[in-house]
């Protein structure tokens, strides 16, 4: 199975402020990986898919770079709403389709 | 729009089944794979298989296989989970995603299921 490395654990930062969250895989996954938005009782939600494509409906603060084994998730001036958990996915090596662990991201 | 609606709380003993269902609207159903996902309380997001609604196909994580069933009602555009005897670890919140693609991520989620395992 492709192990996914997410970092930090958890992060905090300040509305306005720029922030990455980063993934790494086990395996070159190409640029198969996609991000999700999860806030507290709520079911996760798609941002990027294949490593850089923006969902239509959300953000352009939001964005992803990467291929290989190392990818990033940008979120350009933070905004309340954005306070919640990311995870990463792989969707190339499957399956299983695998996850990261999450990184929170909380308020200063 | 895409929805995709699940079925409400469950608690279940030990050693018990829970069926979770799926129902789905806004696109054609048998278009595309449905994947079941689980996240225990804190914890992450953990595949547990697909389901493909227009051959029946499926595929299951090793980890749940011979304990999961994956089945879908095309007449009602409805998939469902079924997980046997269940164990303590099993208290999680189920989740049903409609999957983009061969290689491709889960886009939109259900709502999720809360499965609390309790004696």
């Amino acid at each position: 199975d492709v192990q996914m490395t997410q970092s930090p654990f958890s992060l905090s930062a300040s509305i306005g402020d720029t922030v990455t969250i980063t993934c790494r895989t086990s395996q070159n996954i190409r640029r198969y990986v996609n991000w999700y938005q999860q806030k507290p009782g709520k079911a996760p939600k798609l941002l990027i898919y294949a490593a850089s494509n923006l969902k239509g409906d959300v953000p352009s603060r939001f964005s992803g770079s990467g291929s290989g084994t190392d990818f990033t998730l940008t979120i350009s001036s933070l905004q309340p709403e954005d306070f919640a958990t990311y995870y990463c996915q792989q969707s190339y090596i499957t399956p299983p389709w695998t996850f990261g662990q999450g990184t929170k991201v909380e308020v200063k | 729009q895409v929805q995709l609606v699940q079925s409400g709380p469950e608690v279940k003993k030990p050693g018990a089944s829970v069926k979770v269902s799926c129902k789905t609207s806004g696109y054609r159903f048998t278009g595309n794979y449905l994947h079941w996902v689980r996240q225990a309380p804190g914890q992450g997001l953990e595949w547990m298989g697909w389901i493909n609604p227009y051959s029946g196909d499926r595929k299951i994580a090793q980890k749940f296989q011979g304990r999961v069933t994956l089945t879908r009602d095309t007449s009602i555009s409805t998939a469902y989970m079924e997980l046997r005897s269940l164990k303590s670890d099993d208290a999680a919140v189920y989740y049903c995603a409609r999957g983009r693609g061969d290689k491709g991520w889960f886009d939109p989620w259900g709502q999720g299921t809360l499965v609390t395992v309790s004696s």
